[in-house]
């Protein structure tokens, strides 16, 4: 089976652009959830989707947004970059909406020039 | 809110050697407890948790902690580490319920040869 795959695996950005992170769960497992990882620190809570419906919401800024689609794979958008949102995003899945093991993606390193 | 904290921020050991990295967690009435590793350039593998019943609990790669609620620490240990153990590894906590992962700074681990 195919693990959490996000896409692209890196991406170079200007200041005051968008980008837009995806994300595909593992088959069968309703939940995902967003993460960020500045370099040097550990993943900080961006967002929680469970079922299609936004079940948490970390300490972010509003140019944060995420949702997810019927087949339970989710995106997450960026608007008016700036240098600090330079990090990788995780995506995490489970099978629940509970954390009883969340099983993470390879990331996406996301660089604002 | 939960917090947690890695108290060592490196550790360097010897090849053969027993390792223990330490963390501490907030005070909470009932927490789910989660060591991770992370090897550069990837996202975060889950080496064991701490759901509930016996404190002492094993993972993956020979690693195993141990939930102490009185002093509310969950301390990772290793009794012989390898190179390939060379990683950064984050503890984690979250309430019971469907609550979102905390993460601690992470340690960095580095075996010596």
């Amino acid at each position: 089976d195919a693990g959490v795959t996000q896409s692209p695996t890196h991406l170079i950005k200007t200041r005051g652009q968008h980008v837009t992170l995806r994300c595909s769960p593992i088959s069968g497992h309703k939940s995902v959830s967003w993460y960020q990882q500045v370099l040097g620190q550990g993943p900080q809570f961006i967002f929680q989707y469970y079922e299609k419906e936004e079940r948490g919401r970390g300490n972010f800024p509003d140019r944060f947004s995420a949702r997810q689609f019927p087949n339970y794979s989710s995106e997450l958008n960026v608007n008016a970059l700036l240098l600090g949102d330079s990090a990788l995003y995780l995506c995490a899945s489970s099978l629940l909406g509970g954390n009883y093991g969340y099983t993470f993606g390879s990331g996406t390193r996301l660089t604002v020039v | 809110a939960q917090s947690v904290t890695q108290l060592d921020s490196q550790v360097p050991v010897f090849e053969e050697a027993p390792v223990e990295l330490r963390c501490n967690y907030s005070s909470s009435v009932s927490v789910y407890l989660f060591w991770y590793v992370q090897y550069p350039n990837q996202g975060l593998q889950l080496l064991l948790k701490y759901l509930s019943g016996s404190t002492l609990v094993k993972g993956i790669n020979g690693f195993e902690a141990e939930f102490n609620k009185s002093q509310t620490s969950f301390h990772l240990r290793k009794p012989s580490v390898h190179i390939s153990d060379t990683a950064e590894y984050f503890c984690a906590v979250s309430d019971k319920g469907n609550t979102p992962l905390v993460f601690g700074k992470g340690t960095r681990l580095s075996v010596i040869a």
